[in-house]
């Protein structure tokens, strides 16, 4: 019972391409989160949002952008892929201000730029 | 500043020994913490929460505001807990993330 829903396991991609990952979830929730998950370095927030067409910057934002058109779908995009974009990228989503049941997460999307 | 600190980035100990990953916080407030787990090729997953006193697949933790602490213990470990553990504070709408630590039970 997928939940939470990512469109690519693993994407290459070529230096200045233009790149979208997506994201969706069935479960209704208000919150959506955009992850890049890299060893030693944990978890870094890229971006998120708590309702529709609503976004807000995370920790490391700069080279990215997102679009939240719809409730259940949460796209992030790579303006100009760069080289220090290749990891993994984790999507997440939680329902309205109950963080504290925990975030579902997606499979991931390994992206590398060459 | 909030803050969580995993100070071990990897953890390597035998089957049947006592594990205790370590997660220190640093928040002005009542903290929420979790404990996340990612197994092999698996997706990252909620091991348990500090407001439930539960305890899941062996481990408990126990928040110590003194020392602001939130270890992850299990007495006897199982080759199946090899995986990736993460904590994690509350704060807002979001969670603020260890850098985690790969734990490897030995046969």
């Amino acid at each position: 019972d997928v939940k939470v829903t990512q469109s690519s396991r693993y994407l290459v991609k070529r230096t200045g391409e233009k790149v979208f990952l997506e994201c969706v979830q069935d479960m209704d929730h208000e919150n959506m989160f955009w992850y890049r998950q890299d060893p030693g370095l944990g978890l870094r927030l890229i971006y998120f949002s708590y309702d529709v067409k609503m976004k807000e910057k995370g920790d490391i934002p700069e080279g990215y952008s997102v679009s939240r058109e719809k409730k259940e779908r949460f796209s992030l995009i790579l303006e100009s892929a760069s080289t220090n974009q290749t990891s993994m990228y984790l999507c997440a989503s939680t329902p309205g201000s109950q963080v504290n049941y925990g975030y579902t997460f997606g499979s991931g999307t390994r992206l590398t730029v060459v | 500043a909030q803050r969580v600190t995993q100070p071990e980035k990897l953890l390597s100990v035998f089957k049947g020994a006592p594990v205790e990953l370590k997660c220190n916080y640093s928040y002005s407030g009542s903290p929420e913490l979790f404990w996340y787990v990612q197994y092999s090729r698996q997706r990252l997953q909620l091991l348990l929460r500090h407001i439930s006193r539960e305890s899941i697949k062996g481990f408990t933790a126990d928040l110590n505001k003194g020392e602001t602490s939130f270890h992850l213990k299990k007495p006897f470990a199982q080759e199946e807990d090899s995986a990736m553990y993460y904590c994690a504070l509350k704060w807002n709408y979001q969670l603020i993330w260890g850098a985690g630590t790969k734990l490897i039970i030995k046969p």
